[in-house]
């Protein structure tokens, strides 16, 4: 069975632009979930999508936002970038087994670099 | 509230040597443990997980076991290979939550395997 597969893989964008970042999950999952990882702060939640509708959102400014498709493809979107967006954005699925989201199935991810 | 401390790496070894990474938790009751592991370049992999007290997951030759009284869930394989270097992440999900959103992660120590 195929991975998670998370598109572009480096993306260099400049302050103030925008970008939108793409995760396919495991087939058969429905549930995503998206984290910033920075060497200072760690892994940071972000959202976590079932079933095409937000679940949970983590503590960040609206500028972060993201939508799932009925495929359970799902898209994040980051506007007005600035410096402090660098990061690796990872997505993850999960199967849902009995219930839980929290056994988590990682995507490479996305080196975002933001100058 | 609750979290998780790992050890401080980064934590060099000889192949072939015993591996220990120390891990513990503060959570009231009985939360869910997880490792992870994050080879260079990729996402984080889910290598073993324990959801009560004394169970022991293991995986490719890792170990953790529960413990409860120790508030612990110390990583360990008795023969490391240059293929394990990697930063190895520990994470809870506190009890009576089993969402994405809820799992912490601890910060990460990074191994490195010499040959």
């Amino acid at each position: 069975k195929a991975g998670v597969t998370q598109t572009p893989r480096y993306l260099i964008k400049t302050r103030g632009q925008q970008v939108t970042l793409s995760c396919s999950p495991i087939s058969g999952h429905r549930s995503v979930s998206w984290y910033q990882q920075t060497p200072g702060q760690g892994l940071q939640f972000l959202f976590e999508y079932f079933s095409e509708t937000q679940r949970n959102k983590g503590n960040f400014p609206g500028r972060f936002s993201g939508r799932q498709f009925s495929n359970s493809r799902s898209e994040m979107n980051v506007s007005t970038l600035e410096l402090g967006d660098s990061a690796l954005y990872l997505c993850a699925s999960s199967p849902e087994t009995s219930g839980r989201s929290d056994e988590q199935y990682f995507g490479p991810g996305t080196r975002l670099t933001v100058t | 509230g609750d979290s998780v401390t790992q050890m401080e790496g980064p934590v060099t070894l000889s192949e072939e040597a015993f591996l220990t990474i120390n891990c513990t938790y503060t959570a009231t009751g009985y939360p869910s443990l997880f490792w992870y592991v994050q080879y260079p370049g990729e996402g984080l992999q889910l290598l073993l997980k324990a959801t009560k007290a004394d169970d022991k997951g293991s995986n490719k030759g890792f170990e953790a076991t529960y413990r409860k009284e120790t508030t612990s869930f110390h990583l360990e394989k008795g023969s490391v290979q240059v293929s394990d270097s990697a930063v190895y992440f520990c994470a809870l999900t506190p009890p009576g939550y089993s969402s994405a959103s809820k799992i912490i992660f601890g910060s990460g120590t990074r191994l490195s395997i010499r040959p």
